[in-house]
């Protein structure tokens, strides 16, 4: 998607295991956003960030921190990865004309 | 707390016909509701939005319907094509509270030829 890049697009990770995740921008928005996809659960916020070093929880922050000393990049980290954190993950900016997501990374937790 | 609840789940409809797809708010401080399209492997696309003000907003063959009182909105595809087989997702957010966007469950929408 323009102008927004999530890094890697798959990972297989262990249980137990720190991973981070990487939303890249171009844009130079300030709000950006992590949402994970569940099947029957829809788009769930984990964190979002409203500027550099600025960012807040979101219903589902459990387990997840979040970093951006950048205004293009916002990290997402599973501090100890579990199986219940196999999901799709997606970032988002916010854009004159609404969010903009990403091509989304496919995290499976074995 | 589901705050935004979305039906049909699924919906399969013949190539020509209407698909009408629903969706119920419970917080009444939200003031922008934005449909989004997915096809498999790809991010979630804006189709189209509506704020409160407007009670139908139409672009090409896509329509959002939106009743204030009633807590509701809807999509209407008019003129179903195979093309728009894909997840559609209703959402919904306050603008002064980082426009955080909740969104609906999802409605896997078919549309046979």
């Amino acid at each position: 998607d323009a102008g927004i890049t999530q890094s890697p697009r798959h990972k297989v990770t262990e249980t137990g295991t720190p991973v981070t995740l990487r939303c890249h921008q171009t844009e130079n928005h300030r709000y950006m956003y992590w949402y994970r996809q569940d099947p029957g659960h829809g788009l769930r916020l984990i964190h979002y960030s409203y500027g550099v070093k600025d960012t807040d929880k979101g219903e589902v922050s459990d387990g997840y921190s979040v970093s951006r000393s950048k205004t293009e990049d916002f990290l997402l980290t599973l501090e100890s990865a579990t199986s219940s954190q196999t999901s799709v993950y997606f970032c988002a900016i916010r854009g004159y004309l609404g969010y903009t997501f990403g091509s989304g990374t496919r995290l499976t937790v074995v | 707390q589901q705050q935004v609840k979305q039906s049909p789940q699924s919906l399969i409809v013949q190539k020509g016909g209407i698909s009408i797809i629903n969706c119920a708010y419970e917080n009444t401080a939200f003031d922008y509701f934005p449909w989004y399209q997915q096809f498999p492997g790809k991010g979630p696309a804006l189709l189209i939005a509506i704020r409160p003000d407007v009670s139908e907003k139409k672009e090409g063959r896509f329509t959002i319907s939106f009743n204030k009182s009633a807590k509701q909105f809807s999509l209407h595809i008019m003129d179903s094509q195979p093309g728009d087989s894909a997840t559609y997702f209703c959402a919904a957010s306050q603008e002064t509270s980082g426009s955080r966007l909740t969104f609906g469950e999802g409605t896997q929408l078919t549309v046979n030829p």
